[in-house]
């Protein structure tokens, strides 16, 4: 059975520095894709990046950057420049791309942008 | 595109009543999702659905049922509330396909069932 484990429940960074939240996985498949969900104090999901497990390359968008180890099975969010912002829980997930339609969520690390 | 809505936003039910939560997606997806958030906990698949009229048991099944009469509707029912169905509920679909697989999330539900 795939597992996703978040082992910081919470984290703190002063605003404009960077904070990586790490993540975990455990799976048996080839091919699958990992996601951070950032989660706000208004409760809605919000897509963070995505990345496939079969391409090398670490995915980035802006600030967001991940730092993808298929071998290690780790993949951390990287956040640069940390805004207030960004104050929120934080979700990794991973789905199979086999057919099993399900996603894997992590107890989520809540983030504390200080000003 | 309204995207993943569901009604109701919140909800206060006395331990045995019944509702219905509503989840409705405007974008076509095929695979929609029922889950429930607690603290500490993350969140766990209550129920999801890979069609129209199809169903599947997730992590956390009891005390729930669902029904997807229609693709863009994915209703989940509580038959007799209790206490421990305290929770915010989520709703959420998926096209589940090639470069396209990430979850849309509607904007969750409070229940409080006291």
């Amino acid at each position: 059975a795939q597992t996703v484990t978040q082992s910081q429940p919470e984290m703190s960074v002063q605003e404009a520095e960077t904070v990586t939240l790490s993540c975990t996985y455990d799976t048996s498949e080839n091919n699958y894709y990992l996601f951070w969900y950032k989660q706000p104090p208004s409760r809605q999901m919000i897509l963070v990046i995505r990345q496939e497990a079969y391409k090398q390359q670490n995915a980035t968008e802006n600030r967001f950057s991940v730092n993808f180890q298929k071998a290690a099975k780790s993949f951390s969010l990287k956040i640069s420049d940390s805004q207030l912002g960004d104050t929120a829980m934080y979700f990794c997930a991973f789905t199979s791309t086999s057919g099993t339609y399900k996603y894997i969520f992590g107890t989520g690390t809540r983030l504390k942008v200080l000003a | 595109n309204a995207g993943v809505t569901q009604t109701p936003k919140f909800r206060v039910l006395k331990t045995g009543q019944s509702m219905t939560l509503l989840c409705a997606q405007d974008m076509n997806h095929e695979y929609m999702y029922w889950y429930r958030q607690d603290p500490g906990m993350g969140l766990r698949l209550i129920h999801y659905s890979v069609g129209e009229g199809t169903t599947a048991k997730g992590e956390v099944p009891d005390g729930y049922n669902v029904s997807r009469l229609k693709k863009q509707n994915f209703l989940l029912g509580l038959e007799s509330a209790a206490p421990s169905q305290t929770s915010v509920y989520f709703c959420a679909s998926s096209y589940y396909q090639a470069g396209s697989y990430e979850q849309y999330f509607g904007p969750g539900t409070r229940l409080t069932v006291t």
